[in-house]
């Protein structure tokens, strides 16, 4: 959905380096979600934000952090990369109520050397 | 937390095939959505259903949550079905994805 961006598309970076992945949207939902993408496995939750003042950890939040710069902004960090995280990762949000359909970005290909 | 197991892992079709894949979750949940990963790696949504039957197109779901299970029927298949088809279940909004079944539609 353009309504979720991701930011940026594909990095490399090396060993021990510190690496944002930024996602903002224009849907207007409180919740948003950092997932990381492996082969075979899914996707697999990392850190997720019901709003601005709430940051929960997920099932592998080691090795990350985020912040919730404000409703539509959410930013994932690594600070400092190792190999086993390279991987596909998605940025997601959801309604807050009723109907909780989720809505992806388009996803960051990260690999770290 | 919830475990969501999808069957087959991987399917191979002809094209104009139909297929059901399933989705079994091990606990209660408030919603289920179905999503096709495709081969560029975007997520598209497929379905939101936590219950009952939908239909769109030569794709429908249903979920009987009772019973925790959802299953998704393509019909007809085509060479755009192929990709990644995940299941992804929640309860109070924190969603857990199953691994997906990986759907290659030969022509």
């Amino acid at each position: 959905d353009a309504d979720v961006t991701q930011t940026p598309r594909n990095r490399i970076t090396k060993t021990g380096k510190r690496i944002m992945l930024e996602c903002s949207q224009t849907k207007g939902h409180d919740r948003m979600y950092w997932y990381r993408q492996d082969p075979g496995l899914g996707l697999r939750l990392i850190y997720y934000s019901f709003d601005v003042k709430d940051i929960n950890k997920g099932e592998i939040s080691d090795g990350y952090s985020v912040s919730r710069q404000a409703q539509a902004k959410f930013s994932l960090s690594l600070e400092s990369a190792i190999p086993n995280q390279t991987a596909l990762y998605f940025c997601a949000t959801r309604e807050g109520t009723g109907k909780a359909t989720q809505y992806f970005g388009p996803g960051t290909r990260l690999t770290v050397l | 937390g919830i475990q969501v197991e999808q069957s087959p892992p991987d399917l191979i079709l002809q094209e104009g095939a139909n297929s059901t894949l399933r989705c079994n979750f091990s606990d209660s949940v408030n919603n289920l959505q179905w999503f096709h990963q495709n081969p560029w790696g975007q997520l598209i949504n497929l379905f939101y259903i936590p219950s009952g039957t939908k239909q769109n197109g030569r794709l429908s779901a249903t979920t009987v949550a009772t019973e925790r299970y959802s299953l998704l029927y393509i019909s007809s298949s085509q060479t755009t079905d192929s990709g990644v088809y995940f299941c992804a279940v929640a309860r109070s909004y924190i969603p857990t994805f199953g691994r997906g079944t990986s759907l290659i539609v030969h022509p």
